[in-house]
């Protein structure tokens, strides 16, 4: 079974709406990544959360980290197209943090 | 500074031919990793080196994919005799590593392999 759960697999919004990526694990969480991907290129690294109840932000993109959940969630605010893409999270497993798992993704559209 | 570059950006090839693809790091890291990332499958972890050793190889699917990084810097990643199933983007990514921690990693564009 898949280790790394994010839901949806996929998202379109209006532009100018909020929206949430949530990434759920069957394991503990050591360490979370959130990275961006649009077709073609490689994965843009976004954020990492390592302490349960950790929040960041990054202009208008915010993670949090519920470790008791084992639960990740990406949220975005007042969308723009520019954010439309795949999100990945990936997950740090215990004993070995340079080896990442990942989710397979959550596509999110962004009609202006 | 310049990031993770790949090369070749595509490579088609046919089966059982063996390809190199490569990765130059960005300065300073490290840690380089190598993934695979293909429909229905995710983002899958093939090796990692430090410095020019690999101490986890477990993600290499089988014995006809070997890796190597020579002067701590760059890295190919060689699959030998190609099948239809090796089809995917393969994506590297360094890391700088401080005091036994690594930290975030980052991805290059990827090279889009195409086996018919």
């Amino acid at each position: 079974s898949q280790e790394l759960e994010q839901s949806p697999q996929s998202l379109i919004v209006q532009e100018g709406k909020n929206l949430t990526i949530n990434c759920t694990s069957s394991k503990t969480l050591y360490g979370l990544y959130w990275y961006k991907q649009k077709y073609g290129e490689g994965l843009i690294f976004l954020m990492m959360l390592q302490k349960g109840g950790e929040e960041k932000s990054h202009e208008k993109i915010t993670a949090k980290l519920d470790e008791k959940k084992q639960q990740s969630s990406l949220h975005i605010t007042a969308s723009q197209p520019s954010h439309a893409g795949i999100y990945l999270c990936g997950a740090e497993r215990g004993g070995s943090n340079y080896k990442l798992t990942f989710g397979k993704g959550t596509l999110l559209t962004v009609n202006p | 500074g310049a990031g993770v570059s790949q090369s070749p950006s595509n490579k088609v090839t046919e089966k059982g031919k063996d390809v190199e693809l490569r990765c130059d790091p960005i300065s300073g890291h490290t840690a380089l990793y190598w993934y695979r990332q293909s429909l229905g499958q995710g983002l899958e972890f093939l090796i990692y080196f430090q410095g020019n050793s690999a101490p986890d190889k477990s993600g290499l699917p089988s014995d006809r994919f070997s890796a190597e990084r020579t002067g701590g810097s760059v890295s190919t990643l060689t699959i030998q005799r190609t099948q239809q199933e090796d089809s995917a983007v393969y994506l590297c990514a360094s890391s700088l590593v401080m005091g036994g921690r690594y930290y975030e990693q980052y991805f290059g564009p990827g090279t889009r392999l195409t086996v018919t």
